[in-house]
């Protein structure tokens, strides 16, 4: 069984600090998403990553898919309040019969 | 262009009725799909759909049926509700199973 493990659970802290989150796994993916969900609401998609080492960056947000498709890195500069949510991974298996994995989120909160 | 919604947006019902929590999406998407979300165990693929007329069991699908009459609706049946069916229900859509997925605002379920 394909996971995805996601650290760390909850995360806290202030606004203007950098901080960053992952998502592992033992098995390679051929894509890799990340979502953000906010309180009340369905996950949004962030981002796709696709080829292995590949960086994408949205704003303040960077994100990086690891050499072996194995992993990824969500890094945040300057958190702001607007940050805070669920941050959930998922990744695609290269079998393409198998369904898209999540992994169960790290929660962010950004102080004020 | 509502993209997905979900009715109802809360709902409380007693062991053993029966209920239909109702999703709709007007993307033209083929692949629909239910998950439920409950603490410290991220969202957990119940039912999907490839396209009108076909469906199939996800990760945990006992206790729910899905049926897929047209492309724009997905509805799923809880057939006798019992408090383990207490979760938050999203419905997502995409264009391709490991495409972006377009989750609906959820459905808040209580079983008491």
């Amino acid at each position: 069984t394909q996971l995805l493990e996601q650290s760390p659970q909850f995360l806290s802290i202030q606004e203007g600090e950098n901080l960053t989150v992952y998502c592992n796994s033992s098995s390679v993916f051929s894509s890799l998403q990340w979502y953000r969900q906010e309180p009340g609401e369905g996950p949004v998609l962030l981002v796709t990553v696709v080829t292995g080492g590949e960086v994408k960056k949205l704003k303040r947000l960077t994100f990086q898919f690891g050499d072996a498709r194995k992993d990824s890195s969500l890094h945040i500069t300057a958190a702001q309040p607007g940050d805070t949510g669920l941050y959930l991974c998922a990744g695609a298996p290269q079998n393409r019969d198998d369904k898209i994995i999540f992994g169960k989120g790290t929660r962010l909160h950004i102080l004020p | 262009n509502a993209g997905v919604t979900q009715t109802p947006k809360f709902q409380v019902l007693k062991t053993g009725q029966s209920m239909t929590l109702q999703c709709a999406q007007d993307m033209n998407h083929e692949y629909m799909s239910w998950y439920r979300q409950d603490p410290g165990m991220g969202l957990r693929l119940i039912h999907y759909s490839v396209g009108a007329g076909i469906t199939d069991q996800g990760e945990v699908p006992n206790g729910y049926n899905v049926s897929r009459s047209t492309t724009e609706d997905f509805p799923l049946r809880l057939l006798s509700a019992a408090p383990s069916q207490t979760s938050v229900y999203f419905c997502a859509s995409s264009s391709g199973t490991y495409d972006t997925q377009y989750f609906g605002p959820g459905t808040r379920l209580t079983v008491l």
